[in-house]
């Protein structure tokens, strides 16, 4: 049973467009949200993070929009760059005092030139 | 400043066979957790160490063990590799527990045989 859920496996956009990649989850003790990103051969990055007492988080093109009562968080890149064609997984706790973090299958955007 | 260092990077082992896996966080980071990456099941927590301790597990049978040693350094130990312990094992490090945001090494391909 998938917790945490990203229902595209990939996503194409053309550069500098705006890359829209979602992400829904079933427990609602979670209360910490993040984003990473992971290229061929190396290990996921952080790109930012939400807590639930926000439904916004900004920083630079990234923003990530996070809906409580649905559910569901989205992560906005704009404008997208042929640089951020990498796999980007969703990521929840519970408990934001340790590092036990559940993740989505992760979606792989592809930004075209 | 260098980054979370796995190693070994490749292992190739037999079943029935055990391993160790190493993982040296960024200096001054003190929390130390552990993912198995499949293709068929995403990233999924194994466990987290802080102070030498265990303080969350995921998961997994008793054959997934770990440690940590009062520099932080941490080991991961599967006992009895079965083939579907083939998967990437990701380490990630992070200052204390109450950081919400993991630094993640390049991983460990384990190909069972």
């Amino acid at each position: 049973d998938q917790q945490v859920k990203q229902n595209s496996p990939s996503l194409s956009v053309q550069e500098g467009r705006i890359s829209i990649l979602n992400c829904d989850y079933t427990n609602s003790m979670f209360d910490y949200f993040l984003w990473y990103k992971k290229y061929p051969a190396e290990g996921p990055t952080f790109l930012i993070s939400i807590s639930s007492i926000k439904d916004k988080n900004e920083d630079g093109r990234f923003t990530v929009f996070l809906n409580k009562s649905a559910k569901h968080l989205s992560l906005h890149i704009v404008p997208s760059q042929p640089g951020d064609s990498a796999v980007y997984f969703c990521a929840a706790s519970r408990d934001n005092y340790g590092q036990n973090f559940v993740f989505g299958p992760g979606t792989r955007l592809s930004v075209l030139p | 400043k260098a980054g979370v260092t796995q190693t070994p990077r490749y292992l190739i082992k037999t079943r029935g066979q055990q391993v160790t896996l190493s993982c040296s966080p960024i200096s001054g980071h003190r929390s130390v957790s552990w993912y198995q990456q499949t293709p068929g099941q995403g990233l999924q927590f194994l466990f987290e160490y802080f102070s030498e301790t265990q303080r969350n597990k995921g998961n997994f049978p008793g054959r997934f063990s770990g440690r940590q040693f009062s520099n932080s350094r941490s080991e991961m130990n599967v006992s009895t590799l079965e083939l579907g312990d083939s998967a990437l094992y990701l380490c990630a490090s992070s200052p204390s527990r109450g950081f919400t945001e993991a630094f993640f090494g390049q991983g460990t391909r384990l190909t069972v045989v």
